[in-house]
């Protein structure tokens, strides 16, 4: 069974420092992964999405890599700014058969970007 | 371009009711899938719809039901509500089973 774990649980930083957030899954047979910020009480925004094939995503501050053969994701965010404040969800889909529909979230690490 | 939307954003029920909620794909979206978050838990999967048929489920009961439409947009129904129901109901569509997902904004139901 597939799980996925993030550390820290939760973490706060001053503003403008480079961070990263970490993702481990235990089954390396996956065919994407996906990392979304959500903010309080509201719906997930999609980040970045990674295919099994690719090793790393960029999209301006934010760059997240996969290591697929030792199950780990990290996420990285540039020059932090409060406005980054959120959870940060990282989510899985299985590769094979009828699992492939479905994503299998961590349980979030809780950023807050202090002015 | 719209994303995907919710219906209702927020609702209280009462325990022993039914429910249903909406959600409206993405434009160009086929397939949608609906999950449950507790407060400070990721989104746990509760099945998804793709051609007008469930091709997966999650680990819910029977209570837990859905549709989908010829313009690929879905419903979510629960009946005899329990308190434990209460969480943040979150729609995802995607191009194909395995695409990229886009999220609505939620519905919030409260089971009182």
């Amino acid at each position: 069974k597939q799980e996925v774990t993030q550390i820290p649980a939760a973490l706060s930083v001053p503003e403008g420092e480079n961070l990263v957030l970490n993702c481990s899954f235990t089954d390396s047979a996956i065919y994407n992964l996906q990392w979304f910020r959500q903010d309080p009480g509201k719906g997930l925004t999609s980040l970045l999405l990674i295919q099994s094939s690719q090793r790393e995503q960029t999209s301006g501050r934010l760059n997240a890599s996969l290591d697929k053969s030792s199950g780990r994701s990290t996420l990285y965010i540039a020059a932090s700014q409060p406005g980054d404040s959120a959870t940060y969800l990282c989510a899985v889909r299985h590769a094979y058969g009828g699992s492939q529909g479905n994503l299998i979230f961590g349980k979030g690490t809780k950023l807050s970007v202090k002015p | 371009d719209a994303g995907v939307t919710q219906s209702p954003t927020h609702l209280i029920k009462t325990r022993g009711q039914q429910v249903t909620l909406r959600c409206s794909p993405k434009s160009g979206h086929d397939t949608v899938s609906w999950y449950q978050q507790a407060l400070g838990q990721g989104p746990q999967f509760i099945f998804q719809y793709y051609e007008e048929e469930e091709r997966q489920r999650g680990n819910f009961p029977d209570r837990f039901s859905g549709h989908q439409f010829p313009n690929y947009s879905s419903e979510l129904n629960v009946n005899a509500l329990l308190l434990g129901d209460s969480a943040l109901y979150l729609c995802a569509s995607s191009w194909g089973q395995g695409g990229k997902a886009f999220f609505g904004q939620g519905t919030r139901l409260t089971v009182v």
